[in-house]
């Protein structure tokens, strides 16, 4: 039981639509980062934040944005949906201090038609 | 070329075997190293953690850190099928910033 937790665990959606996807970390993990894992593919970094401030983006154009609050969850969202981006997000949360690795949630599946 | 290269298999293997999975990488910088494991349709499920080179050992799951070669690898002793996944590499440089991952190599251990 890693305590993050992602909702919705799946969905559909629209092209050109809009999404937004939650996660929920424990408490005193103020680092959070989301991912997008493709099909047969490793997860690829999206962003990450810590303390509500964007603090590294990987490869991912502006569409895809992100919101972290004080109570340690955290919102993804990605304005005009691609086709491309059918996927699972992950999203990640590292323990403050001396925590230095990465616990996922179990993800929630975008489908986009 | 990516930062980490890993064989995608799948690697086909009877219970009890001994499986070794390998990763290699470019980024010098990468300092801290990790092993998931994935199963369908799951979230990735964090296995073993490694700072730098040397070796861990925790159970059944022994991994291993070659610096100089960038180059590491997870050994499973006595595997079982519920071992059958999909395993990730994964790798950072000091600041955390961002992971590095493998595209997972598929286990299957047959009974």
């Amino acid at each position: 039981e890693t305590g993050v937790t992602q909702s919705p665990t799946h969905l559909i959606k629209t092209r050109g639509q809009q999404v937004t996807l939650r996660c929920s970390s424990q408490s005193g993990h103020n680092t959070v980062s989301w991912y997008q894992q493709a099909l047969g593919q490793g997860p690829q970094f999206i962003f990450q934040y810590y303390r509500e401030e964007e603090n590294g983006r990987g490869n991912f154009p502006p569409r895809f944005s992100g919101l972290q609050f004080p109570n340690y969850s955290s919102e993804l969202n990605v304005n005009a949906l691609e086709l491309d981006d059918s996927a699972l997000y992950l999203c990640a949360s590292r323990p403050g201090g001396s925590g230095n690795t990465i616990y996922f949630g179990e993800g929630s599946w975008l489908t986009v038609v | 070329q990516k930062e980490v290269e890993q064989d995608p298999g799948p690697l086909s293997v009877p219970e009890g075997a001994i499986v070794s999975l390998n990763c290699t990488y470019s980024n010098s910088a990468f300092q801290y190293f990790m092993w998931y494991r994935q199963y369908s349709r799951k979230g990735p499920e964090l296995l073993m953690y490694t700072y730098s080179s040397g070796n861990k050992e925790d159970g059944r799951f022994t991994a291993q850190v070659d610096k100089s070669s960038k180059y590491i690898s997870l050994f499973i002793r006595d595997s079982q099928p519920s071992d059958s996944a999909t395993y990730l590499c994964a790798m950072s440089a000091y600041n955390f910033n961002k992971f590095y991952f493998g595209s997972g190599t598929k286990l299957n251990v047959k009974p």
